[in-house]
């Protein structure tokens, strides 16, 4: 089975950096994406890891450690259009998805 | 059309009552997908299918019904509806299962 905790909310400042965890419990990893979704509007994709270590895209980064269940995503150079819900998704077709994690970005 | 549409944008349905919701890609995408997300539950897997012809069940499958005879279309049909499948429906699609997920606008859908 597949179980997928994130922390629920955080509160930053604009320029700031900010971390978002995600443990995974699963009996065989495919893959962990990262996807934003802003109030009221459709997931859009961030990230996926499939290996070990970090990949940065721009301002985001996302890291994962299958040996620890574990993955991150980092936000750089907070914006205010990054005030939104993150949701970490562990699988390959059958996505299994935390709660996310809802950023509000204040100035 | 460009990407991935949902219809109807939302709906408030009385308990009981038959209901499809309708999904359409244009990027001949092979996989797609129905979610439902619920506050404080997150998005859940409904169905799938990686192919056209073929379909799958998700993690909630109770109570829907999909089915794919093209690539382009996904209906979700409610047999009849309950109050508890009250949430917003997000049909998403991928070029194969595996790759990232273009979800749809969304349908808020209201049993009552």
């Amino acid at each position: 089975g597949q179980n997928i905790d994130q922390p629920t909310e955080m509160t930053a400042t604009e320029g700031a950096i900010v971390q978002i965890n995600c443990t995974y419990q699963t009996s065989g990893f495919n893959g962990l994406f990262w996807y934003q979704q802003h109030a009221g509007e459709a997931p859009t994709f961030l990230s996926y890891n499939v290996l070990d270590g970090l990949e940065e895209k721009g301002r985001f980064s996302s890291f994962l450690s299958r040996s620890k269940g574990y993955s991150y995503l980092l936000l750089k150079e907070l914006q205010m259009k990054d005030s939104a819900s993150y949701l970490c998704a562990e699988g390959n077709n059958r996505l299994a998805f935390g709660k996310g994690n809802q950023v509000v970005v204040i100035p | 059309i460009a990407g991935i549409t949902q219809a109807p944008t939302s709906q408030i349905l009385a308990a009981g009552r038959r209901m499809t919701l309708r999904c359409t890609q244009d990027m001949r995408h092979n996989a797609m997908y129905w979610y439902r997300q619920d506050l404080g539950l997150g998005l859940r897997l409904i169905h799938y299918s990686n192919t056209a012809g073929t379909t799958g069940k998700g993690e909630v499958p109770d109570g829907y019904s999909v089915s794919r005879a093209n690539t382009d279309d996904f209906p979700l049909t409610l047999a009849s509806a309950v109050p508890s499948q009250t949430s917003v429906y997000f049909c998403a699609s991928s070029p194969t299962s595996g790759n990232e997920q273009f979800f749809g606008p969304g349908t808020r859908l209201t049993v009552l």
